[in-house]
């Protein structure tokens, strides 16, 4: 069965602050690994990695696959409180299109 | 462009009910995928649907169903409502095609079940 664990579940840091998410996978015949935000309302896509695009940045976040460890990091520096929000982990596998979620990293930036 | 819609956004029935929900994918999107989002469970997978036909199935009951129709619009069915399918619908629509890619989520439907 497919599994997908993130780590911590909740952070707290003060503004300013770099923060790093944690994402561990098995799944059978990986296809690729999103990250997205979600605040009071539907996640917000922000990265997807594959065999072929294993780090990707935009702005202060960054994302990188390590696909010999079968796990993903998600960096946000110079943490803003508009920062605050749960990020989801999901990984696409043997499934298709069924992406298979972690059950997500609460983060809250203090000012 | 249009992002993806999904009406209604809130639903209130009662046990034993059935309710009918819908999706519409951003233009050009031909994949529309639904999960169920709880506050113990996460984000749960219930099914895919490409071009009228069901790719892709989760692990839930049979009282959970779906369809899409050949403009994509999707629409899920939940008969003979149980207290625990109280939970945010989501939906997620993407182009699919010819390689995997990102998806795009709705607001979603928050279904209260009394």
């Amino acid at each position: 069965e497919d599994k997908v664990v993130q780590s911590p579940l909740s952070l707290v840091v003060h503004e300013g602050d770099t923060v790093t998410l944690n994402c561990s996978y098995e799944v059978t015949n990986f296809r690729s690994l999103l990250w997205y935000k979600q605040e009071k309302k539907a996640p917000t896509f922000l990265f997807m990695l594959t065999s072929s695009g294993i780090e990707k940045k935009s702005g202060r976040l960054s994302s990188i696959l390590d696909k010999k460890e079968l796990s993903s990091i998600l960096n946000i520096t110079a943490t803003q409180t508009g920062d605050s929000a749960i990020y989801l982990c999901a990984v696409a596998g043997d499934s298709g299109y069924a992406l298979n979620f972690g059950k997500g990293t609460s983060l809250l930036v203090t000012p | 462009k249009a992002g993806v819609t999904q009406t209604p956004r809130y639903l209130i029935k009662t046990r034993g009910q059935q309710v009918t929900l819908s999706c519409s994918p951003i233009s050009g999107h031909r994949s529309v995928s639904w999960y169920q989002q709880t506050p113990g469970q996460g984000l749960q997978f219930l099914f895919e649907y490409f071009s009228e036909t069901q790719r892709n199935k989760g692990n839930f009951p049979g009282r959970f169903s779906g369809r899409q129709f050949s403009n994509s619009r999707s629409e899920m069915n939940v008969s003979t409502l149980e207290l625990g399918d109280s939970a945010l619908y989501l939906c997620a629509s993407s182009l699919a095609q010819p390689t995997y890619n990102e998806q795009f989520f709705g607001p979603g439907t928050r279904l209260t079940v009394l």
